[in-house]
Parts: structure tokens; C-alpha cells; sequence
């Protein structure tokens, strides 16, 4: 029983567009929402958070917007650059400290 | 500074093989998370330590699975009698104070193979 699910394995996007990658959960439960960032051969890397007391959080070009009624996140880049090329991972916590992790799904930015 | 290292980044193990993964996370950070990350998954949450402390180790998916962070610094994750379902890449975080919204930072991974 999938608790977070990421149902894109892959998006492409033409450089300078924006970016959409989206997140699905379950559980009421979580009270705060990650994304992190992963080149291959590499451990991911924290992008940008939101706590579900806030239905968005923005850090220079990446937006990420939480819809709790529909248990619904979705990160947004503007404008997309090469360098955004990489597994996108949505991952959701509570006070326990453990994170749920999606499946991710591979952003590809075509020049 | 340095970030989280893991060593060896590569494992190639015989079934029934015991083996031994390390994990160094970023100095003075208090906990230390262990992760496995099937092919095409994301990473799945193992064990969590706040110093030398294990505080959970509800993840890890057998008896043949230990962990290990003896001085609160370096970890060790050890696998007995490796099986195939065991390959995988294992990953090691740490953070800073631990909380439940604190950054996490990962390092590199070890990829198990089980042959």
C-alpha cells in the first residue's frame, strides 16, 4: 500500500518552460512534505519543503503547492534549466521522523 | 566541508555472504538514518539513531539485518547471509538535531549485488 505515489516515472520539458511534477498521498497524517533532488550516482539532495499547515512555499525558481482536501502536492519550475535534469523524489513525514517516499520521476529538459 | 561518505560504493556478494557497509555521516550531526532503494523505488526507511542510540529499527526487513553506531559518529549496517531480494542500493543520511523536519543529507550509497 502505496502511502505516497509519484504516478509520472518520467516528464519532459523544453528548456526555459515550466516544470510540473506532481504527488499524490494517503495518509492525513503526514504534517510536512519534502522534495528532494537525485543525479544518478549521487544520494538525493533536499530541494524545498512544505509543512501542511501552508498551501505554498517558494524558493527562487521552485514553487511547491499543497492541496490538503484533495491529499495533493505538486513542485513547479520556472524556468526550466539543463541543470534540473534528474529524479525528483516527494517524500512526507509527521513528528515520528520517518519519511514516506514516492517512486519519483525522471525530469528531462530538452534543449 | 565534507558531506555524508559511504564506503565500499560498490558490493558484489555470493548468497549467503555476510557483508559490512559504513556510513560517515557530517560531523556533529546527531542522527544518522539508514535507507534501501529498490531499482526504480524510492528509498525506504531502515533504522534511525540520535547519537549512539538506536531509536527504531522497525524498517529493517529481517534478523539478519544489523546496525550499528557504537561512539555516535561512524555507522556500520551489516547484512548476514546475504539473499538475492537484498540488492539494492543502501543509503545512509544524517542531520543536524534530528527533528522530524530537519534536512537530511544523504551520501553517495552503496549498491549491493547478490549474486
Amino acid at each position: 500500500d502505496q502511502q505516497v505515489k509519484q504516478n509520472s516515472p518520467s516528464l519532459s520539458v523544453q528548456e526555459g518552460r515550466i516544470s510540473i511534477l506532481n504527488c499524490d498521498y494517503t495518509n492525513s497524517m503526514f504534517d510536512y512534505f519534502l522534495w528532494y533532488k537525485k543525479y544518478p550516482a549521487e544520494g538525493p539532495t533536499f530541494l524545498i519543503s512544505i509543512s501542511s499547515i501552508k498551501d505554498k512555499n517558494e524558493d527562487g525558481r521552485f514553487t511547491v503547492f499543497l492541496n490538503k482536501s484533495a491529499k495533493h502536492l505538486s513542485l513547479h519550475i520556472v524556468p526550466s534549466q539543463p541543470g534540473d535534469s534528474a529524479v525528483y523524489f516527494c517524500a512526507a513525514g509527521n513528528s515520528n521522523y520517518q519519511l514516506i517516499w514516492g517512486a519519483g520521476t525522471k525530469l528531462i529538459i530538452k534543449p | 566541508g565534507a558531506g555524508v561518505s559511504q564506503s565500499p560504493r560498490y558490493k558484489v556478494a555470493k548468497r549467503g555472504q555476510d557483508v559490512a557497509l559504513r556510513c560517515d555521516p557530517i560531523s556533529g550531526h546527531v542522527s544518522l538514518f539508514w535507507y534501501q532503494q529498490a531499482l526504480g523505488q524510492g528509498p525506504e526507511f531502515l533504522t534511525y539513531f540520535q547519537n549512539e542510540a538506536q531509536l527504531d529499527k522497525s524498517g529493517l526487513p529481517s534478523d539478519r539485518f544489523f546496525a550499528e553506531r557504537p561512539e555516535g559518529s561512524v555507522s556500520t549496517l551489516k547484512i548476514q547471509r546475504t539473499q538475492q531480494e537484498d540488492s539494492a542500493v543502501y543509503l545512509c543520511a544524517s542531520s543536524f538535531r534530528g527533528g522530524p523536519t530537519d534536512t537530511q543529507y544523504f551520501g553517495p550509497g552503496t549498491r549491493l549485488t547478490v549474486l
